[in-house]
């Protein structure tokens, strides 16, 4: 079936630090990919998605790959600021309007 | 702005009694989810609805319910919560049908529920 396999937190990195975060994924056929954010006490924000192999999905800079050959949609962003501190959670579309999460990585950014 | 509007934002019930939260959205989407989140956890799904019919997971306690009187709102109902039931509720909506295996769920505030 399908999965997806994120990176473990926390990650802490300084301001201005480059981001990555992996996310790879188990699916059949090319459901559409999707990294969520989720700032302290607030619900689930959409990032960014991509919906077919290659697209490339973007906002706020940061930025993510559909990859089809390495089954992965790692999450970057190249200068990350205080404000990007949140948990970040990888997800895809699994089926009957159902999506599957990840398990999700806090972030931490120090001034 | 279109969007997926929770109330309230903070729920304070006590043991076993009966408590509701609610969603509405004005995204005119046809499918609506209710999750459940523990502790930056990743959120877990309890039912949603497709239309009118709905669909419950295999373990989802029978504690919890849901109706949705019309396509704008949705309602979680826990009959008796225990203290286990203390979390963030999130609802969240999709529109379904247009584009098969596309579909984007956007996401409420949540709901915090203590349960005392």
């Amino acid at each position: 079936g399908n999965s997806v396999t994120q990176m473990e937190g926390p990650v802490t990195l300084s301001e201005e630090a480059f981001l990555t975060i992996n996310c790879t994924y188990t699916a059949t056929g090319y459901p559409s990919l999707f990294w969520y954010v989720q700032y302290p006490g607030e619900g689930l924000q959409l990032l960014l998605k991509a919906t077919k192999a290659d697209d490339k999905g973007s906002n706020k800079g940061f930025e993510a790959t559909y990859r089809k050959e390495t089954t992965s949609f790692h999450l970057e962003k190249g200068s990350v600021q205080v404000s990007d501190s949140a948990v970040y959670f990888c997800a895809l579309y699994s089926s009957a309007s159902k999506i599957i999460f990840g398990s999700g990585t806090r972030l931490s950014i120090r001034p | 702005d279109a969007m997926v509007i929770q109330n309230p934002r903070y729920q304070v019930t006590q043991f076993g009694k009966p408590v509701t939260l609610s969603c509405s959205q004005t995204l005119n989407h046809n499918v609506m989810y209710w999750y459940q989140q523990k502790s930056s956890q990743a959120p877990k799904l309890l039912f949603h609805y497709y239309d009118k019919d709905f669909n419950n997971e295999a373990d989802t306690p029978d504690n919890f319910q849901s109706r949705r009187p019309n396509t704008s709102f949705c309602f979680l109902d826990i009959r008796s919560p225990g203290l286990g039931d203390a979390a963030m509720y999130l609802c969240a909506t999709s529109r379904a049908g247009s584009a098969p295996r596309k579909e984007t769920q956007y996401f409420g505030p949540g709901t915090r529920l203590l349960v005392l």
